[in-house]
């Protein structure tokens, strides 16, 4: 099994709304990631989560808040967001560095979110 | 800084061979992974070098020379779902001992019959 799923996969709100977006993973991997991803462009990493812990932010505005409950989900809470933020959000996860040889980064379908 | 450049937009005929390059400066260095994402789908593993020379793998391959800061995907055999964007990301250690994976600019690679 190497499925990272991925809730909902399209959401709309409205710039003075508060919703979640929800990840899991049952790898037993525990590094997570979210990215964000424009037309066109490549994934901009936003969030890494590496067991359990928020290890890098990538000075991520204070609007996208991420959580990471347990090693098997991690969410993004989403609170005055603007139009510029309609994208494609990614999650994706990856066992912790050193182990496994390749460590390979597995991806979910992604939520498309759209500002109004 | 850090910069992973690819070329924009490709295109080739089915059935030919496909090279995508990729050059990158990074501050770090850990692996280089090559990725496919169809529109609007997830990014799906392709290809993967950490040391230097070519790794093969069915109809694509990839090839590193950390020296040189230069990798490529090389697709063979070209099939009309192979149309898609290809991503070339550079992995990197922090200080804390996380994984960082920096997306190059994405190359969309388009097949014609």
């Amino acid at each position: 099994d190497t499925e990272v799923t991925q809730t909902p996969k399209h959401l709309v709100m409205g710039m003075t709304n508060k919703k979640s977006l929800k990840c899991e993973q049952h790898m037993g991997h525990r590094a997570m990631y979210w990215y964000k991803q424009k037309a066109k462009k490549p994934p901009e990493l936003m969030f890494v989560y590496s067991y359990e812990k928020l290890s890098i932010n990538e000075s991520v505005p204070s609007r996208f808040s991420p959580e990471c409950p347990n090693s098997s989900l991690l969410n993004l809470h989403l609170h005055a967001l603007q139009p510029e933020d309609s994208a494609l959000y990614l999650c994706a996860s990856s066992p912790p560095s050193g182990r496994a040889a390749k460590n390979i980064q597995y991806f979910g379908a992604g939520t498309r979110l759209s500002v109004l | 800084g850090q910069n992973i450049d690819q070329p924009t937009e490709m295109t080739a005929t089915e059935g030919a061979i496909v090279q995508i390059n990729c050059t990158y400066q990074t501050s770090g260095f850990n692996g280089l992974f090559w990725y496919q994402q169809h529109a609007g789908e997830a990014p799906t593993f392709l290809s993967y070098n950490v040391l230097d020379g070519l790794e093969e793998k069915g109809r694509f391959s990839s090839f590193l020379s950390r020296s040189k800061g230069y990798s490529y995907l090389l697709l063979k055999e070209l099939q009309m779902k192979d149309s898609a964007s290809y991503l070339c990301a550079v992995r990197e250690e922090d200080t804390s001992g996380t994984y960082k994976y920096i997306f190059g600019t994405g190359t969309r690679l388009k097949v014609l019959a």
